[in-house]
């Protein structure tokens, strides 16, 4: 089984632009959670989509925003985008059937995104 | 939401076993308690979790105090591919939404 897929895997972008991430999951996943992990805040949750519709969200700005289509790949976009937006973009997903709780998640190797 | 401490390094010797400790004082009834790692220039890896009863696999144990307040991760001989920052996490109940919340973690140096 192929795992996680994230795309691109570096990108450099310039203040005030916008960006659009790609995740595909594991097939037969339904949930794809996105992370921001950056060397002084660590790993951050940004938000979690289950069978298209966001489940949970996490503590950062509406710049920040993400969908899921209906083969379950996930796309996030970053607005206006600003320096402090540099970070390792993770996306993970999950079969999130039934106790979610038991679920573990596969994660992709991340997109790097540098904000100049 | 629950919040989990641990160290913020440690070190072992190669072949040795190697116990991390976590500490998750406000878990709740239904968190479970998952720990995964994260090898430089990776993304996280799954490593096992538990509800209660202390977990085997073929990576590690998972030992969860009987009060449920505290875990340790064990991995029975360590290798050098061991290296790697190890993340004891609580998976939220369905209030949270199931959503993982993370530490800072530990990072494990192994000694040849």
């Amino acid at each position: 089984k192929a795992g996680v897929t994230q795309t691109p895997r570096y990108l450099i972008k310039t203040r005030g632009q916008q960006v659009t991430l790609s995740c595909s999951p594991i097939s037969g996943h339904r949930s794809v959670s996105w992370y921001q992990q950056t060397p002084g805040q660590g790993l951050q949750f940004l938000f979690e989509y289950f069978s298209e519709t966001q489940r949970n969200k996490g503590n950062f700005p509406g710049r920040f925003s993400g969908r899921q289509f209906s083969n379950s790949r996930s796309e996030m976009n970053v607005s206006t985008l600003e320096l402090g937006d540099s970070a390792l973009y993770l996306c993970a997903s999950s079969p999130a059937g039934g106790l979610a709780g038991v679920n573990e998640q596969f994660f992709g190797p991340g997109t790097r995104l540098t904000v100049l | 939401d629950a919040k989990t401490t641990q160290p913020n390094s440690m070190e072992s010797n190669e072949e040795e076993p190697v116990h991390l400790p976590c500490n998750h004082s406000t878990i709740s009834g239904t968190d479970y308690i998952h720990w995964y790692r994260q090898l430089p220039s990776q993304g996280p890896e799954y490593v096992i979790h538990g509800l209660t009863s202390n977990v085997n696999n073929r990576m590690a144990s998972l030992a969860i105090a009987e009060d449920r307040k505290s875990s340790t991760l064990i991995l029975h001989r360590a290798t050098l591919r061991d290296a790697a920052v190890y993340y004891c996490i609580l998976r939220g109940s369905m209030d949270s939404n199931y959503q993982l919340i993370w530490g800072a973690g530990t990072k494990l140096i192994i000694k040849p």
